[in-house]
């Protein structure tokens, strides 16, 4: 059972536009949500995180809205640059389960110049 | 110093072979993993320490062997691995090993292992 559903798998955008990827989860017990970028042969490496006390988080041109009705978050990227192109992950823990988190299954996002 | 280092960056292996991979940080991070990744998949964790103590080993085949000898290193001991176990071995770290304290991983940039 897959417990955080990511989409879209593939997503391409023009530099300048707005990229935005989505991550819906199931246990209602996960209460911290971060999202990862991986560049290819390099660790993923935390680039935001909220916590369901927030409905939106924002980072430079990286932004999280959190809907913990409808148990959805979504990463937005602003003015997205060709330097942004890689895999993102979003993720979902508990505080008390070690730390294990449960990941999306990735977006591979390319920005077009 | 914010990093994880893993070492080595890459390892070419033998079935019959027996290889370490080791994993430092020095963030004074008290919880650390091992992650399996296969390409165009996310992170599959396998072993949790928390504390210096095994925590979590989600079913991983005994040919995979954990090892934390203190706070700041954590090892993979390898052993007749199977060519697909041919994949990329993150370490990651976090803050704490449970309550308000949990934060988001501090990846290295890990270890492509080839099984051959």
């Amino acid at each position: 059972q897959q417990q955080v559903k990511q989409s879209p798998q593939s997503l391409i955008v023009q530099k300048g536009g707005i990229s935005i990827i989505n991550c819906a989860y199931e246990n209602t017990a996960f209460d911290y949500f971060p999202w990862y970028q991986q560049f290819p042969g390099k660790g993923p490496a935390l680039l935001i995180a909220i916590r369901p006390d927030v409905s939106e988080k924002k980072e430079g041109r990286f932004t999280i809205s959190f809907n913990k009705s409808a148990k959805q978050f979504s990463l937005h990227i602003m003015d997205s640059q060709p330097g942004d192109s890689a895999t993102y992950f979003c993720a979902a823990s508990r505080d008390t389960n070690a730390g294990k988190s449960t990941f999306g299954d990735g977006t591979t996002l390319t920005v077009k110049p | 110093d914010t990093e994880v280092t893993q070492t080595p960056k890459h390892l070419v292996m033998g079935m019959t072979n027996k290889k370490s991979l080791k994993c430092e940080q020095h963030m004074g991070h008290r919880a650390m993993y091992w992650y399996k990744q296969k390409a165009k998949k996310p992170p599959e964790l396998m072993f949790v320490y928390s504390y210096e103590k095994l925590s979590i080993n989600e079913s991983v085949p005994s040919r995979f062997s954990p090892e934390c000898p203190n706070s700041s290193l954590l090892n993979l001991h390898l052993h007749a691995l199977q060519p697909e176990d041919s994949a990329l071995y993150l370490c990651a770290s976090s803050p704490g090993g449970g309550g308000r304290g949990v934060n988001g991983y501090t990846f290295g940039s890990g270890t492509r292992l080839t099984v051959v």
